[in-house]
């Protein structure tokens, strides 16, 4: 069965400034996706990125990117120029490829806000 | 851009009761998806379907029945309600190919009584 584990429940940080949540996930499986899914407060819940597990490069989406160390099951988010509306709760989420079905499983997020 | 509406923001209802949560989609997705969020546990799948009239249990179905009569429509059913019960539910859609990423509602925040 797969994993996925947010390690940090809540962070801060400056705005303007440069913030990394981290995610690990356990898997056997070759072929999957990550995500990463925000969920500003009283708000629904949008896709903020995602990685294809068989591509080297890590995905970029503007002031977002990720840090995607597939040996070491590793999938961290980096927020670049922080900004007010950056304030969300932010979850790390697996996909196994193959299938049609597009069963996610969650981390149990970490809460960021930032700070003016 | 694809809409995932759930019928209530806010539902109060009382122990015992049979409680419906109703999902519609507009961009004709195959797959439907109800979960659940509680604080520190992240969200956890209830029950999803692939297809009309098809469902498949997720990591916490006890207590909890699904519909799914129509494509576009994903209705959770709380046959009898208890205080456990009480949580924020999340309905989200996506296409049946794989990788599609999962569309979400705004969510509905049930207190069971």
């Amino acid at each position: 069965a797969q994993t996925v584990t947010q390690s940090q429940p809540e962070m801060s940080v400056q705005e303007a400034e440069t913030v990394t949540l981290s995610c690990t996930y356990d898997t056997s499986e070759n072929n999957y996706y990550l995500f990463w899914y925000k969920q500003p407060p009283s708000r629904q819940m949008i896709l903020v990125i995602r990685q294809e597990a068989y591509k080297q490069q890590n995905a970029t989406e503007n002031r977002f990117s990720v840090n995607f160390q597939k040996a070491a099951k590793s999938f961290s988010l980096k927020i670049s120029d922080s900004q007010l509306g950056d304030t969300a709760m932010y979850f790390c989420a697996f996909m196994k490829g193959g299938g049609a079905t597009n069963k996610l499983i969650f981390g149990t997020g970490t809460l960021l806000a930032v700070q003016p | 851009d694809v809409k995932v509406t759930q019928s209530s923001r806010y539902l109060v209802k009382r122990t015992g009761e049979k409680v419906f949560l109703e999902c519609v989609q507009d961009m004709d997705h195959e797959n439907m998806f109800w979960y659940r969020q509680d604080p520190g546990l992240g969200l956890r799948l209830i029950y999803f379907s692939y297809d009309v009239k098809m469902k498949e249990k997720g990591d916490i179905p006890e207590g909890y029945s699904v519909s799914r009569e129509k494509k576009e429509r994903f209705s959770l059913i709380l046959e009898s309600a208890s205080t456990n019960q009480t949580s924020m539910y999340l309905c989200a859609s996506s296409r049946r190919a794989t990788n599609q990423p999962q569309h979400f509602g705004d969510g509905t925040r049930l207190s069971i009584l």
